[in-house]
């Protein structure tokens, strides 16, 4: 089975700290993302990226970064955590081309508090 | 990308079939049509992707018309564990798989 696992459940940061949210898939997968969910807005894609050390912006990309090191692992970045960032956050993998590119498999989300 | 719109909330009984239609008038040739599901703290799930015509599998049907500028997903006699939210995406391989509000069923006894 595809496996994307984050790197915390829950997290509790203080403003103004620089965090760092993990994910890891063990697929190959070529595609992975992050989004965060907030009740009544849905998803909102932040970053995206489809190769190592590609990324491309997605809707929501201010106050964050991204890195892309390694095929495996995507990390999300927050330079200076404010409140309106606590959200749940999901990581997400898929291949490229044929007929799986939509197919996504999600991490278990990481609950993010900024206090 | 095309834009897709959804009802925001459905309620059904155990047992019933349900149907989620989603309008996605400015579909592009390319595009496929693909639907997640998503339970209260976990991630969504992918249930079913199609191009044109019908598409089934063990969980559920995608019926799209000819025009393509709206599809169907089908739930067959729904349980109390289908309560979910369900998104509709449209888009293509070069596409960020953007996800909207989706529509959230309640199923009752």
């Amino acid at each position: 089975d595809v496996k994307v696992t984050q790197s915390s459940r829950y997290l509790v940061k203080r403003t103004g700290e620089k965090v760092f949210l993990e994910c890891v898939q063990d697929m190959d997968h070529e595609n992975m993302f992050w989004y965060r969910q907030d009740p009544g807005l849905g998803l909102r894609l932040i970053y995206f990226s489809y190769d190592v050390k590609m990324k491309e912006k997605g809707d929501i990309p201010e106050g964050y970064s991204v890195s892309r090191e390694k095929k495996e692992r995507f990390s999300l970045i927050l330079e200076s955590a404010s409140t309106n960032q606590t959200s749940m956050y999901l990581c997400a993998s898929s291949k490229t081309g044929g007929g799986e590119w939509a197919e996504a498999f999600f991490g278990q989300g990481t609950r993010l508090t900024v206090v | 990308l095309a834009k897709t719109t959804q009802p925001i909330s459905m309620d059904s009984y155990e047992g019933q079939e349900v149907n989620i239609t989603c309008s996605h008038n400015n579909i592009a040739t390319n595009d496929y049509i693909t639907w997640y599901q998503q339970f209260p703290s976990q991630g969504p799930r992918f249930i079913i992707q199609g191009y044109k015509t019908k598409v089934t599998n063990e969980v559920a049907s995608l019926f799209i018309p000819a025009d393509r500028k709206s599809s169907t997903l089908s739930l067959p006699r729904v349980s109390l564990s289908d309560t979910a939210v369900y998104y509709c995406l449209v888009g293509d391989a070069a596409s960020k798989l953007t996800f909207g509000t989706g529509t959230r069923l309640q199923v009752t006894l």
